[in-house]
């Protein structure tokens, strides 16, 4: 079956704008994360979905930056007032039901550069 | 808190040599530890993980790691490095109640020389 698919694979805007990155998990895989991952350096952990709510998003930065997953499935990571200290690249991961067992698949990720 | 090392952010070695990527993590409690490899324009894909039982786990492409707990330790290593083993790999570590938030070292890249 398909893997984690994300879009756009790349996104430019100029600072101040404000984007949408979004994520299609595996099928059936109720556990969706985000993590960041600058130049140079391993991914950081945003926020993790179990189904449709935040089980925990002590990851995110700020307030500028939202996630949403309202039917279970494909979320949508939001950030508002783009910053050029958000460029990174965005990933995507999902597992099943126990993540504690269950590997996470991640997606190729969206490459974020804010001029 | 947790935190992962990982020494040495570039290592060279002959098609053919001994791989031995290191990783040395903190944690006050039984961590769960993972090995990820990331290739050019692809996602992470997880090469072993241990979270309890045996020590010496076997995974993919024949990785192999070591839980060390005395050491604090989760080295990476393959006998015989081959050209297609090039790619960055990332330790990670989990544990308890945030088990699946993931802490990630800042990768090792593998050059592997003809």
């Amino acid at each position: 079956g398909a893997g984690v698919s994300q879009t756009p694979s790349n996104k430019v805007t100029e600072k101040g704008k404000y984007v949408e990155l979004r994520c299609d998990p595996i099928s059936g895989h109720t556990a969706l994360y985000w993590y960041r991952q600058s130049l140079g350096q391993g991914p950081e952990f945003l926020i993790y979905f179990q189904g449709t709510g935040a089980a925990d998003d002590s990851g995110l930065p700020n307030d500028r930056f939202f996630a949403v997953r309202p039917e279970g499935s494909v979320s949508t990571l939001k950030i508002q007032r783009t910053e050029r200290g958000d460029s990174a690249v965005y990933l995507c991961a999902s597992s099943g039901d126990h993540p504690s067992y269950n590997e996470q698949f991640f997606g190729p990720g969206t490459r974020l550069t804010v001029l | 808190a947790q935190s992962v090392t990982q020494l040495g952010s570039h290592v060279s070695v002959s098609e053919g040599a001994l791989v031995l990527l290191r990783c040395n993590y903190s944690s006050s409690v039984p961590p769960y530890l993972f090995w990820y490899v990331q290739y050019p324009n692809q996602g992470l894909q997880l090469l072993l993980k241990y979270t309890t039982g045996a020590t010496l786990v076997k995974g993919i492409n024949g990785f192999e790691a070591e839980f060390k707990k005395s050491e604090t330790s989760f080295h990476l290593t393959k006998p015989s490095a081959h050209m297609s083993d090039a790619a960055e790999y990332f330790c990670a570590v989990s544990q308890g109640d945030s088990s699946y938030k993931l802490i990630f070292g800042s990768g090792t890249r593998l050059l592997v020389r003809p």
